[in-house]
């Protein structure tokens, strides 16, 4: 089956810089790239995802990256405020299926 | 629309009770997939429905088990509970395979065996 890792597991930035964090897959056949925040007592939300035609998806702050070749994607958020602070997580889903694989979660703080 | 809605909230139970949890899905969504969340082992996949039939099922003992009913709303049944089995279980519905892959999570509920 699909495995996900994703890295790191915890990433502190200052309000205003960069936060990048990267998933790689094990399927080859899976095609939907999804990433979730999650704030603290609060559901997952879907933020942005990427399919496998699709190399690059930005929706203002947030960017998503995909390398079919390698099977890594990556999240990109620029200009961080301190509401961006939550558990981040990135999923695969294989062709065919309906099944989200996760990965562990990343835990982002942005401090002021 | 309404969004995903699950009842209960919280619920407490003792080792060795049965416990049924119930997911309303977004109106028109025709597929629901149950996750468990623990600190751990993050987000698990347990089972998805889709027109009242089980399509996937993850790795998990059959004291986990599910259906769906012709609304599409689900239920999810844990029977002879352990104290593993505390965890959030979040649902989460997407429209259908096929135009949208999209899956819109519920607010949890939070069981604890005690």
């Amino acid at each position: 089956g699909e495995n996900v890792e994703q890295h790191p597991s915890t990433l502190s930035v200052q309000e205003g810089d960069s936060a990048v964090i990267k998933c790689t897959y094990s399927d080859s056949a899976s095609n939907y790239f999804p990433w979730y925040k999650q704030e603290l007592g609060k559901r997952p939300q879907l933020i942005i995802d990427i399919r496998s035609n699709v190399g690059e998806k930005k929706d203002q702050r947030i960017a998503v990256t995909l390398n079919k070749t390698a099977k890594h994607f990556s999240l990109h958020i620029t200009e961080t405020q301190p509401e961006d602070s939550a558990v981040y997580f990135c999923a695969a889903l294989s062709i065919g299926y309906s099944t989200l694989t996760f990965g562990k979660g990343t835990m982002l703080l942005v401090s002021p | 629309k309404a969004g995903v809605t699950q009842t209960p909230r919280y619920l407490i139970k003792t080792r060795g009770q049965q416990v049924t949890l119930s997911c309303s899905p977004i109106s028109g969504h025709r597929s629901v997939s149950w996750y468990q969340q623990t600190p751990g082992q993050g987000l698990q996949f347990l089972f998805e429905y889709f027109s009242e039939t089980q399509r996937n099922k993850g790795n998990f003992p059959g004291r986990f088990s599910g259906r769906q009913f012709s609304n599409s709303r689900s239920e999810m049944n844990v029977s002879t509970l352990e104290l593993g089995d505390s965890a959030l279980y979040l649902c989460a519905s997407s429209p259908d395979r096929v135009i949208s892959y999209e899956q819109y999570f519920g607010p949890g509920t939070r069981l604890t065996v005690t």
